[in-house]
């Protein structure tokens, strides 16, 4: 059963820094990845989707990185913004839609 | 780009009474339909599957007929939790997909029990 794992549970930034998000997962079996931000009692956002046969995707200030291989994905987030507070979540599909999350990453970004 | 919307967003019902969610995909056939549920501080975590026409696949642990889902058509899936307790207040969130294409996700729906 696929298990994915997020760290740090909790960041805290100043303004303008940038910043790496972590998401490790157990099987490298994967149909596809996805990084999403979910804002206080709002829904999901998606942010970026990497295929299983991509190595990166790049929004903007965004840029998400996939090492099947290895089971991990990074989020890098460039020159932060204290809009860009709120939580961030990588889910993992294993194929038939399984998809699998981590309990997100809680990033605060001071002015 | 597709869109998938959730009704209602925010909802407060009094224990022991059924609350219905609503899961539509606004512009294209959902063949599959997904109901997540979070708990604070905690990752989504998949309740049950559902194809439209068939019964609701769910997920070990997920009392089915407690959460009574609902595909009837290829554009709405209904969720309803009977009996609702305050354990039950939860974020829950609906995803739907075309035939294992990208998956699209609802803007989640916030239950509170009282």
């Amino acid at each position: 059963k696929q298990e994915v794992t997020q760290i740090p549970a909790a960041l805290s930034v100043p303004e303008g820094e940038n910043l790496v998000l972590n998401c490790s997962f157990t099987d490298s079996a994967i149909y596809n990845l996805q990084w999403f931000r979910q804002d206080p009692g709002k829904g999901l956002t998606s942010l970026l989707l990497i295929q299983s046969s991509q190595r990166e995707q790049t929004s903007g200030r965004l840029n998400a990185s996939l090492d099947k291989s290895s089971g991990r994905s990074t989020l890098y987030i460039a020159a932060s913004q204290p809009g860009d507070s709120a939580t961030y979540l990588c889910a993992v599909d294993s194929g038939n839609n399984d998809m699998r999350f981590g309990a997100g990453t809680r990033l605060t970004v001071k002015p | 780009g597709a869109v998938v919307s959730q009704h209602p967003s925010w909802v407060i019902c009094k224990s022991g009474t059924s609350v219905k969610i609503e899961c539509r995909s606004l512009d294209f056939q959902a063949t599959t339909m997904f109901w997540y549920r979070q708990f604070p501080k905690q990752s989504l975590m998949l309740m049950a599957t559902s194809n439209e026409g068939s019964k609701a696949t769910y997920e070990q642990g997920v009392e089915k007929d407690k959460f009574l889902i609902n595909h009837a058509s290829l554009t709405l899936s209904t969720l309803t939790v009977t009996s609702a307790h305050p354990e039950d207040s939860s974020f829950y969130i609906c995803s739907a997909t075309y035939s294992g294409n990208t998956i699209y996700f609802g803007e989640g729906s916030w239950l509170t029990v009282v």
